[in-house]
């Protein structure tokens, strides 16, 4: 589909697991997003690439969170040492342009993450 | 800081009634303001925005939306609710000063539509 890609859709882990969520977002856009959504918020930032770079990893919660984009495409969500506090709805969400002023971001249907 | 603020978690309508969704933020900047919406199962989609001109903004299927810079609100409104649009709404804010590209979103409203 030309929509934003997330995989896996859903995915279980034990505690001190290391987890990767990945995001094809739509071709050609050079901006992508991630956000974390717990039950009951919003979406709440994580970090944003612009190209290959991280132009901002502020919501990043701790180190134990990690993102890479290496050719400025598709992405990955690197979780370590996983906690039950990780668990969460991780969206993805891709646009044209560097920034989200101009307009709408596309997101994915994101990856539903369950640490026990 | 920006922050979202939607007051109300859950707000059930019948069908054909009308619906307010309540939206008020706070930012020290000027703002761009969105709402998203998510249908059960789907991906949030954006519904519709506001950038400049214009406070009033409408979407295609009927909802609108009117910036108030005095109240900082952007209540979100439909005049005859359907089935189709049981949904949850997020209302969003991104400042618009140099090189800010972040949304910061409400809680979200759940809107269930009675027939």
């Amino acid at each position: 589909g030309a929509g934003v890609s997330q995989t896996p859709s859903n995915k279980v882990t034990e505690k001190g697991k290391y987890v990767e969520l990945r995001c094809d977002p739509i071709s050609g856009h050079t901006a992508l997003y991630w956000y974390r959504q717990s039950l009951g918020q919003g979406p709440e930032f994580l970090i944003y690439f612009q190209g290959t770079g991280a132009a901002d990893d502020s919501g990043l919660p701790n180190d134990r969170f990690f993102a890479v984009r290496p050719e400025g495409s598709v992405s990955t969500l690197k979780i370590q040492r996983t906690e039950r506090g990780d668990s969460a709805v991780y969206l993805c969400a891709s646009s044209p342009s560097g920034g989200t002023n101009t307009g709408e971001l596309f997101f994915g249907e994101g990856s539903r993450l369950t640490v026990l | 800081a920006q922050s979202v603020t939607q007051l109300d978690s859950q707000v059930p309508v019948f069908e054909e009634a009308p619906v307010e969704l309540r939206c008020n933020y706070s930012s020290s900047v000027s703002v761009y303001l969105f709402w998203y919406v998510q249908y059960p199962n789907q991906g949030l989609q954006l519904l519709l925005k506001y950038l400049s001109g214009s406070t009033l903004v409408e979407s295609i299927n009927g909802f609108e939306a009117e910036f108030n810079k005095s109240q900082t609100s952007f209540h979100l409104r439909k005049p005859s609710v359907h089935i189709s649009d049981t949904a949850e709404y997020f209302c969003a804010v991104s400042d618009h000063g140099a090189g800010s590209y972040q949304l910061t979103f409400g809680k979200g409203t759940k809107l269930s539509v009675i027939p």
